[in-house]
């Protein structure tokens, strides 16, 4: 069966450093992958999706980046983190016949 | 992707059944009808999806309107853990088919 990893769970950071989160995807090949943020109580935004390795499209402009090194491993970054980038990381991949979106667990990010 | 309507919060007891409106009017003939649902501090959790025909899982059912324009989100014996953010989504089974996700429906199962 599948499975996604999110790294870490939480994280509290100063305004003005790096970020690096990690998702890895097992059981599953060249699958679509996702990054979302939520704001709290609100819904998910979209901020990037790739299709496969070094294939990063973004949604949003933002403050993040993006990058796929490996078939199953997404990474959202920042040279310099901003106080907006406070929220709620959700990795997402989905593949097969239905493209079904399944989610991560999620990096809670607090910049301080 | 078609833009879904969802009321903000829901009541349902204990043991009774739950049932959870979406209208999406613009829904598009290839676009799909998905439902998560988000637990406090948790990855949104899929649970049932559907094209055209009712659909039936281990977790809800989904019924669909003939038009399209609408659905309901079935859980038919609603529990304490069953307390969560439900979401409903209209998306295209295209490569990398995003989700926009609204605010969603907030049901709260009281004993």
């Amino acid at each position: 069966s599948q499975t996604i990893h999110q790294w870490p769970a939480t994280l509290v950071q100063p305004v003005g450093s790096p970020l690096s989160l990690e998702c890895t995807v097992e059981g599953t090949s060249n699958p679509n992958l996702y990054w979302y943020r939520q704001a709290a109580g609100r819904g998910l935004q979209l901020l990037f999706y790739s299709v496969g390795i070094g294939q990063i499209s973004s949604e949003v402009p933002q403050n993040l980046s993006a990058s796929r090194p490996q078939d199953r491993q997404f990474i959202l970054s920042s040279k310099k983190l901003l106080l907006s980038d406070s929220g709620f990381y959700l990795c997402a991949w989905s593949g097969g016949l239905t493209d079904t979106q399944y989610f991560g667990p999620g990096t809670r990010l607090t910049v301080l | 992707d078609a833009k879904t309507t969802q009321p903000p919060s829901m009541d349902c007891a204990e043991g009774r059944a739950a049932n959870l409106p979406c209208n999406h009017s613009t829904i598009s003939g290839n676009e799909y009808v998905y439902w998560y649902r988000q637990i406090h501090s948790q990855g949104p959790q899929y649970i049932i999806h559907g094209l055209k025909n009712n659909e039936t899982n281990e977790m809800a059912s989904l019924i669909i309107t003939e038009d399209r324009k609408s659905s309901t989100l079935i859980l038919p014996h609603a529990t304490l853990r069953d307390t969560a953010v439900y979401y409903c989504i209209v998306r295209a089974n295209t490569n990398a088919g995003k989700s926009t996700f609204g605010d969603g429906t907030t049901l709260t199962v009281k004993p």
